[in-house]
């Protein structure tokens, strides 16, 4: 099993859509939770880290579950420029970061 | 400059070449990193250098070799590669030791390496 799981995707979205997605994690020791965003031939860059509380940062909504080993992403009133791949990362308690995949999200006009 | 700088950003050498990747940060990190990204693969942990000391080696093979002069940089020095090394190669940095559990990395924008 991969120590973290994603829905490779795409998602095909209209604009103002909602979008959610979601990754797994396997170790149940895992401490610490982030998005990642990456756009085409471009590096990864934090989107935001998730807390055990969820939190919000405008129209993306990060939550986590611990007891299923899921966090979650969802991204309110799509816009054009939300088109991305984005990477669900986690803080396994080595020392480095594990990356999913990635799910891509394509927001249509 | 501001960030994480890699240098150079696009590299095809064949499988007898010496060459090296540098990567530079300006932010006044602790630790610094490796990362391989093939097509449709997670990012893959290469090395990561904590204070200039390296912490972690993960399963990399002796055709990749790094080196961490001082703490604002980084190089991958590569020797008799093969066709499937071809991927991009992440540096990232980030404020504190890998230890630290909250913390971000920042990465910079990759030398996209092809092996012939």
């Amino acid at each position: 099993r991969k120590e973290v799981e994603q829905d490779p995707g795409p998602f095909n979205v209209p604009e103002g859509a909602t979008v959610a997605f979601n990754c797994t994690y396997s170790n149940s020791a895992s401490q610490s939770f982030f998005w990642y965003r990456q756009d085409c031939r471009k590096e990864p860059k934090l989107l935001m880290s998730v807390y055990s509380s969820g939190n919000e940062d405008g129209r993306f909504t990060a939550q986590l579950n611990r007891a299923s080993q899921y966090i979650s992403l969802l991204i309110r009133d799509s816009k054009l420029s939300d088109s991305a791949t984005y990477l669900c990362v986690v803080n396994t308690g080595r020392r480095a970061l594990t990356f999913g995949s990635g799910t891509r999200l394509q927001v249509q006009p | 400059e501001t960030g994480v700088t890699q240098t150079p950003r696009h590299l095809v050498m064949g499988m007898t070449n010496k060459k090296s990747l540098k990567c530079e940060q300006h932010l006044g990190h602790n630790a610094m990193y490796w990362y391989k990204q093939s097509a449709k693969k997670p990012l893959e942990l290469m090395f990561v250098y904590s204070l200039e000391e390296r912490v972690e080696n993960n399963s990399v093979p002796s055709r990749f070799s790094p080196e961490c002069p001082n703490s604002s940089h980084l190089f991958l020095h590569l020797h008799t590669l093969q066709p499937e090394d071809s991927a991009l190669y992440l540096c990232a940095s980030s404020p504190h030791g890998p230890l630290q559990l909250q913390y971000e990395q920042f990465f910079g924008p990759g030398t996209r390496l092809t092996v012939l």
